[in-house]
């Protein structure tokens, strides 16, 4: 399978706990996308790298959240001390270009009890 | 900021066309995207147009784009059941950026 990955597919966390994704986007694609969609909405976006660069964070994206992307490769996607209005389902997708078509992952389904 | 906006819900008949509409408000976008997202499912491109065309057809699929008003349009022709599902439009100059997504169903 040469699509995104994205892992775990689903995580129920306690709040106030920590919680890591992982996204792993197509090979040689230096865009990477990350983007958070609740029931009813649209995908929102949250930030996105230029291989190992973050170029960009949205203002959703509060310091409780950190992503990196350490060698141009695989992303995570942190949320510390989490709370229940972070419960949504969090997209991955990557390009070749910033005008190339974009392909998403499944998504991490996050569920904050 | 940027901004998409679509209709929330559209119901048609099988066999009729369909009709979903968009507006965007960054005149720089360069390409405007429509993707597809059955229940339970992730992101599907349906089809793209690049900010210098006016129309493109591919298949069933037909999309318009007025680029003076910011208006983006898909047309399906013959809609199936199976195209129940919800739409998106998105528009980019670095990043895509979505509307609500209109929800579409198809009753037969």
């Amino acid at each position: 399978d040469t699509g995104v990955s994205q892992d775990p597919r689903h995580k129920i966390t306690k709040r106030g706990q920590n919680v890591t994704f992982r996204c792993d986007p197509i090979s040689e694609h230096n865009r990477l996308y990350w983007y958070r969609q609740t029931l009813g909405q649209g995908p929102e976006f949250l930030t996105y790298f230029q291989n190992e660069a973050q170029l960009e964070k949205s203002r959703l994206l509060s310091d409780r959240f950190s992503a990196e992307r350490p060698k141009g490769s695989f992303s995570t996607l942190e949320i510390q001390r989490t709370e229940q209005g972070d419960s949504a389902m969090y997209l991955c997708a990557s390009s070749h270009s910033p005008t190339a078509e974009a392909f998403f992952g499944q998504g991490t389904r996050l569920t904050v009890v | 900021g940027e901004d998409v906006e679509q209709s929330l819900f559209l119901s048609v008949r099988e066999g009729d066309s369909s009709v979903i509409n968009c507006t965007y408000t960054d005149s720089s976008s360069t390409y405007l995207y429509w993707y597809k997202q059955e229940p339970g499912a992730g992101l599907q491109l349906l089809t793209y147009i690049f900010s210098n065309m006016d129309m493109k057809q591919d298949q069933r699929l037909t999309v318009l784009l007025n680029k003076k008003d910011k208006h983006l349009s898909l047309r399906i022709a013959d809609t199936q059941t199976g195209d129940s599902a919800i739409y998106f439009c998105a528009s980019t100059t670095d990043k895509l950026i979505f509307g609500t997504g209109t929800r579409l169903q198809v009753f037969p």
